[in-house]
């Protein structure tokens, strides 16, 4: 099975970091996705990639960067972390052909105070 | 653009009995759909997929077939049982090109006792 592995389950963060949250993938996925899931409002594409050094923006992107150097890994920067961005971040990847599902990590939930 | 509705929240009910969650689609061509589960704390797996019309996905007990004619992949499960409750998650995503699943906003189920 391929498994999607998120750094941290649970962050604190200050207002004003610079936070990454990192996701890896073993499978040689080439899609990948980062998403952000609040009540009330299910899940948010904020980027995500469809291979090495190639990013696209989702639907809400202010505020975040990403970074695929190497197919396994796709990080989530926030450039300056705010309260309003406190929220659970799912990562997820996916083939690229054929009509397959993502597989998900297990989330990071990130408290920014 | 393509979107997916599912009933709103939260379901509640008594162990042994019957699951129906609406999901409806709008989308152009033929996509796939899929139905995703949520248990506390942990992120998305993949319950069950469709990838044309009248197909049936099913897995653990949960069925959901693809109509094409009413744009819509309900799931279903004859009894259920106080492990499922959790977040249901409908989704689709077109075949071609690097397109991202479309989610509905999740629908959560209590089953008691």
């Amino acid at each position: 099975d391929v498994k999607v592995t998120q750094s941290s389950r649970y962050l604190v963060k200050r207002t004003g970091e610079k936070v990454f949250l990192e996701c890896v993938q073993d499978m040689d996925h080439e899609n990948m996705f980062w998403y952000r899931q609040d009540p009330g409002l299910g899940l948010r594409l904020i980027y995500f990639s469809y291979d090495v050094k190639m990013k696209e923006k989702g639907d809400i992107p202010e505020g975040y960067s990403v970074s695929r150097e190497k197919k396994e890994r796709f990080s989530l920067i926030l450039e300056s972390a705010s309260t309003n961005q406190t929220s659970m971040y799912l990562c997820a990847s996916r083939l690229l052909l054929g009509t397959g599902g993502y597989t998900f990590g297990s989330g990071t939930r990130l408290t920014v105070v | 653009g393509d979107s997916v509705t599912q009933m709103e929240g939260p379901v509640t009910l008594s162990e042994e009995a019957f699951l129906t969650i609406n999901c409806t689609y709008t989308a152009t061509g033929y996509p796939s759909l899929f139905w995703y589960v949520q248990y506390p704390g942990e992120g998305l797996q993949l319950l069950l997929k469709a990838t044309k019309a009248d197909d049936k996905g099913s897995n653990k007990g949960f069925e959901a077939t693809y109509r094409k004619e009413t744009t819509s992949f309900h799931l279903e499960k004859g009894s259920v049982q106080v492990s499922d409750s959790a977040v249901y998650f409908c989704a689709l995503t077109q075949n071609s090109g690097n397109t991202p699943l479309v989610f509905g906003k999740g629908t959560r189920l209590s089953v008691i006792a």
